[in-house]
């Protein structure tokens, strides 16, 4: 099946900070997510782009499909980005491939 | 329009006892998923049913059966269940649209086998 690495595993950002979240990808894929899971473990949806740019709000994605690589940008960090970001890779039919997540701890 | 349900949000199960997780969508959706959590990792595909009558094996099929019930209802049911089984499941759904699969997450339910 196809890899995904998420890099780093954590990150401790003082409020205010800009950071930005990697995910690679082994192979070829249809599309590609970012999702946030809050401390409740709720699964936030924050961008869907199998490539190019996307901004929302604070935060935005830019995917490079040709060299199996997206970015995720946080800006201007609040406490209440704190959570695991996650990668997740479209497959085959429909299917999604997570990376392990990166763990975001925001201080004020 | 509630997107994706769950229940139980939480459960406890002895070794061998039987249970299902039921899970519903409202968005119209074609597709729907179950996926497990395991502390520290991404999530791992379980079972997925593409559309309304089709079921298929994902990454980690053992263990658990599933039915579609109709387009909203998707369930996994754990026949025996194992302490391996301890995980947090989420169900997902999405429209299989080649334009557009964004798959969206239930609140999941947590359960510990002892």
């Amino acid at each position: 099946g196809i890899q995904v690495e998420q890099s780093p595993p954590d990150l401790i950002l003082q409020e205010g900070a800009n950071s930005t979240l990697r995910c690679n990808f082994s192979d070829s894929v249809n599309n590609l997510q970012w999702f946030h899971q809050n401390p409740w473990g709720q699964l936030i949806n924050l961008f869907y782009i199998p490539s190019g740019t996307k901004q929302n709000g604070r935060l935005s994605a830019t995917t490079v499909a040709t060299e199996r690589y997206s970015l995720l940008y946080i800006s201007s960090s609040q406490t209440t980005d704190s959570g695991v970001y996650f990668c997740a890779v479209e497959y085959g039919d429909y299917k999604l491939s997570f990376g392990a997540g990166t763990t975001v701890t925001v201080r004020a | 329009n509630a997107g994706v349900t769950q229940t139980p949000k939480f459960q406890v199960l002895k070794t061998g006892q039987s249970m299902t997780l039921q899970c519903a969508q409202d968005m119209n959706h074609n597709s729907m998923y179950w996926y497990r959590q395991d502390p520290g990792m991404g999530l791992r595909l379980i079972y997925y049913s593409a559309s309304e009558g089709t079921t298929d094996k994902g990454e980690v099929p053992n263990g658990y059966n599933v039915s579609r019930l109709n387009k909203r209802e998707f369930s996994l049911r754990l026949e025996s269940a194992a302490p391996s089984q301890t995980s947090v499941y989420f169900c997902a759904s999405s429209g299989r649209d080649r334009l557009n699969n964004e798959q969206f997450f239930g609140p999941g339910t947590r359960l510990t086998v002892l």
